[in-house]
């Protein structure tokens, strides 16, 4: 069964300061990873994903996360924090690799706060 | 592309009502997706169409709650009898192609109370 753990309900960063959220999964196939992001009074937005490839992927507003597979993680980091960037983000794993559902596992959230 | 909507935005009623959302999905999208998010918490499934089909329900889906897509297009969420542990916020979310890997666009979210 999937699941997913977000470790650090609430992470906190000074703006400029390096952004760093961690995901680790659990996969019983192999996983699709993605990263969604909530503003308040918002929908999620999609942030990046990976299905196949590359395993360092590129999202929107200079997000990235690197896939590892030995660790199961699917860290997410920007090198450098914005205000804006001050929102909920989820971690979620899909139903995997030939799978007709595609429902979405998500982690319990971290909230990112950044300081000016 | 206007983006998934959702209506109302939030609902206040009192244990024992019924309640009614309304998820109407990227236009052309054939599937479409019911999570249900609590405070603190992850959004967690709750139901998935394809096109007008029904084809998969959690066992957080009381008999209490039913959705329905009738012709593939919006669909609705009803709860019945509702229930304090009811109050979250409904999630509803479309996506056109491949069902794990492509992306789900979500709404903005009902969020419910209920007294």
């Amino acid at each position: 069964a999937q699941s997913v753990t977000q470790l650090g309900s609430h992470v906190s960063v000074s703006e400029g300061a390096l952004v760093l959220l961690r995901c680790n999964y659990s996969s019983s196939v192999p996983p699709y990873l993605f990263w969604y992001v909530q503003y308040p009074n918002q929908g999620l937005q999609l942030l990046l994903k990976y299905t196949t490839g590359a395993t360092l992927v590129k999202g929107i507003n200079g997000f990235e996360a690197e896939f590892k597979k030995s660790e199961t993680s699917f860290h997410l980091t920007k090198p450098s924090a914005h205000m804006s960037d001050a929102a909920e983000y989820f971690c979620a794993v899909s139903d995997g690799r030939g799978s007709t559902l595609g429902r979405l596992y998500f982690g319990r959230g971290t909230q990112l706060t950044v300081w000016p | 592309d206007t983006g998934v909507s959702q209506n109302p935005r939030h609902k206040i009623t009192k244990r024992g009502q019924n309640v009614t959302f309304r998820c109407d999905p990227i236009s052309e999208h054939n599937r479409l997706y019911w999570y249900r998010q609590t405070l603190g918490q992850g959004p967690e499934f709750l139901t998935y169409f394809q096109n007008e089909a029904q084809l998969e329900k959690s066992r957080l889906l009381s008999d209490r709650f039913s959705a329905e897509r009738p012709k593939g297009s919006f669909s609705t969420l009803e709860i019945q009898r509702t229930e304090q542990g009811d109050s979250a916020m409904y999630l509803c979310a479309s996506s056109p192609g491949q069902p794990s890997t492509d992306t789900q666009y979500f709404g903005p979210g009902t969020r419910l109370t209920v007294l």
